[in-house]
């Protein structure tokens, strides 16, 4: 069945880049029912929708990280990758990449439900 | 602030009913009928319960049933178990993004 693994780097320090890849397997990225996302939760809090992005590199984003967030997909390595660029100590937080479907009506996409998801990795943003 | 409105906390006794609201606006509980619930456990990834309002997962228990009346949808738990102690999130579209709830804790008295 199809799965999702984060992978990337556990300590990063302030205003430099966090960089996540999602890598799916057991299925394609390439395929055209499902957008695939990114989600946060900082310790102890909530969680936050990142981002998602179409296997053609379209994406969306939430407004109140836009600024710093990019999201990218490898479709040759079945991946999908997320950047936040400047952090802070308030960036630290798991982060899980989650397999996003969507439903099309009159070539309007709209976003739904995660799943699966992976199983998260904590970034720590401490110096 | 999340854009969705949950109780911070439920509680009830097992075999009892709760149901867990989510608040939003018409700008996207009250448009759309993309509405979904997460369970989470402590230290686990979130798993769906309920998705586009209604509908349930296979394998999810017809105990977690979905509902919405105007910008608040509903999450019901009926014949509550140990094991639905955890965390629970609501999530919509509105318009280009999906913001989730704040949460709740559910305690199974």
């Amino acid at each position: 069945q199809l799965q999702l693994q984060e992978s990337g780097p556990g300590l990063v320090k302030p205003s430099e880049t966090l960089s996540l890849t999602c890598t799916v397997s057991g299925g394609s990225i390439s395929s055209s029912t499902n957008y695939w996302g990114w989600i946060r939760q900082p310790p102890g809090k909530g969680l936050e929708w990142i981002g998602s992005i179409y296997y053609s590199g379209s994406t969306s984003y939430n407004p109140s990280l836009k600024r710093r967030v990019t999201i990218s997909v490898d479709t040759s390595k079945n991946q999908f990758s997320l950047k936040v660029s400047s952090v802070t100590a308030a960036d630290t937080a798991v982060y899980f990449c989650a397999r996003q479907d969507i439903v099309v009506v009159v070539a309007a996409t709209f976003l739904d439900w995660f799943d699966p998801w992976g199983q998260g990795t904590l970034v720590t943003v401490s110096s | 602030q999340s854009a969705l409105t949950q109780p911070a906390s439920v509680s009830g006794s097992p075999g009892q009913s709760i149901t867990i609201s989510c608040t939003g606006t018409s700008s996207d509980v009250g448009s759309y009928n993309l509405v979904s619930w997460y369970q989470q456990h402590p230290g686990k990834a979130p798993k769906l319960m309920i998705y586009e309002v209604t509908k349930r997962p296979s394998g999810v228990s017809n105990r977690f049933s979905g509902s919405k009346s105007g910008n608040t949808a509903s999450l019901t738990i009926s014949g509550l178990q140990a094991e639905d102690e955890a965390d629970y999130y609501c999530c919509s579209y509105a318009g280009s993004s999906t913001p989730f709830g704040g949460g709740t804790k559910l305690t199974v008295l």
